[in-house]
């Protein structure tokens, strides 16, 4: 079966470095997400991202974050200067069509900012 | 903005008891989704509702999309221990789609 694999599964980083989070969605998809989860709380959405472009981004998602799809299979997250407030699961989620489609999660990125 | 309200927070039962939780948007949304999560893992989706009134069953799961198109809810029928995690709604709207807070489902033995 098909699925949406992400890297590293857990990430450690001082405050203030820049982290790279990788995902690869599902290959015939289209439309590609960001959500992050901090401990215990909600799934929060960052961002959506279609034909290279983003569609729309919450107010989470400030000048800090910036989405690439640098090739044609993976789609990444960098947080330029991380905070101690970053800390969370990051999950990439991809699905074929905008809407009345399954979408799938990858298994997510433990991001830890110390 | 759009806001997915999911009620209860938690729920503890015994196993074999029932369980429901439910879901109210700000807004009319197009579509519905629910998802599981189990502790430690990603979101795995469970099913989708389209249709305003809709019911949908898996198994012991019923799902159920309001007239509106503004409520749902998913009932578990004789909970088992396997149904322990959080279970989140999904409003569908366009670009994203918008996560209530979750219900988190404990079963007792």
């Amino acid at each position: 079966e098909p699925e949406v694999t992400q890297t590293p599964s857990h990430q450690v980083t001082q405050m203030g470095q820049e982290v790279i989070l990788r995902c690869v969605p599902i290959s015939n998809h289209l439309y590609f997400y960001w959500y992050r989860q901090i401990l215990g709380q909600k799934v929060e959405f960052l961002v959506s991202f279609y034909n290279n472009e983003i569609s729309e981004k919450s107010e989470i998602f400030d000048d800090q974050f910036s989405v690439e799809r640098p090739d044609g299979s993976n789609f990444t997250l960098k947080i330029r200067s991380t905070k101690l407030e970053d800390s969370a699961m990051y999950f990439c989620a991809s699905r074929q069509g905008q809407q009345n489609t399954e979408a799938f999660f990858g298994q997510g990125t433990r991001l830890t900012v110390v | 903005g759009q806001q997915v309200m999911q009620i209860p927070q938690y729920q503890h039962v015994q196993e074999g008891e029932d369980f429901t939780t439910y879901c109210n948007s700000s807004t009319t949304l197009s579509n519905i989704q629910w998802y599981k999560q189990r502790p430690g893992g990603h979101p795995v989706f469970l099913i989708q509702l389209v249709k305003s009134g809709e019911v949908k069953k898996q198994k012991r799961l019923t799902f159920q999309f309001g007239e509106a198109k503004k409520n749902s809810s998913l009932h578990i029928t004789a909970t088992q221990t396997t149904d322990v995690g959080t279970y989140f709604c999904a409003g569908d709207n366009f670009n994203k789609f918008y996560f209530g807070s979750g219900t988190k489902l404990n079963v007792k033995p």
